[in-house]
């Protein structure tokens, strides 16, 4: 089957670091390029990080650059998102998707987990 | 970076259609032709509608289609149905390896 899985997802205070996961099955993995994308309690969807196939390019949101660090090994399946000094405004449901060939659109979704910062 | 624009709510009845607007600028949606739209039930994965402005993947209801006119990008629910009640969202590539979601239109089936 088709599909992202995340995990890693808690509670943390502010300050603290989080790495979350993103298991990925059913299709050639190391073909395409991954995004971590999420969603406030009661706000939209934002876009965080994008890594290249094989890991070597990388891009961040201004609002998690140089906390955030995205990455991938292509032989575990699983992309990573590292959380350093996180703060309040990072709460929210992360997702992983896949980026449909050239296209810039994201067409395989995970379920998302959610990381709440909280003292 | 920059920011899309789409309205906060949107309703119609059972069988109308409606249009969900996203404005942009020339830096985005006017600059590439990478516009995407996706459906999301909360607590439910996002789900891939549109790309490419009015591209459909397969597997997508034919009631759903995209346009696009210099700096804004619409989408169109026809034949409106209980089940299309979700938020959506308008996204763009920006440029240097980066996306932007607008902030999303709830649409409400009366």
């Amino acid at each position: 089957e088709v599909q992202l899985v995340e995990s890693g997802g808690g509670l943390v205070q502010p300050g603290g670091s989080l790495r979350l996961s993103c298991a990925a099955s059913g299709f050639t993995f190391s073909s395409y390029r991954m995004h971590w994308v999420r969603r406030a309690p009661g706000k939209g969807l934002v876009w965080v990080s994008r890594i290249d196939t094989d890991g070597s390019d990388t891009s961040h949101a201004d609002s998690v650059k140089g906390r955030f660090t995205i990455s991938r090994d292509n032989a575990k399946n699983t992309l990573y998102l590292q959380m350093n000094s996180l703060r309040d405004e990072d709460t929210a449901v992360y997702y992983c998707a896949k980026e449909r060939g050239s296209a810039g659109a994201f067409d395989l979704w995970g379920q998302g987990t959610l990381v709440t910062v909280s003292s | 970076q920059s920011v899309l624009t789409q309205p906060a709510s949107v309703s119609g009845s059972p069988g109308q259609s409606i249009t969900i607007s996203c404005s942009g600028s020339s830096n985005d949606i006017g600059g590439y032709n990478l516009v995407s739209w996706y459906q999301h039930h909360p607590g439910k994965a996002p789900k891939f509608i549109i790309f490419e402005g009015t591209k459909r993947p397969s597997g997508v209801s034919t009631r759903f289609s995209g346009s696009k006119s210099g700096n804004t990008a619409s989408l169109t629910i026809s034949g409106l149905q209980a089940e299309d009640e979700a938020d959506y969202y308008c996204c763009s590539y920006v440029g240097d390896s980066a996306w932007v979601f607008g902030g999303g239109t709830k649409v409400t089936v009366l």
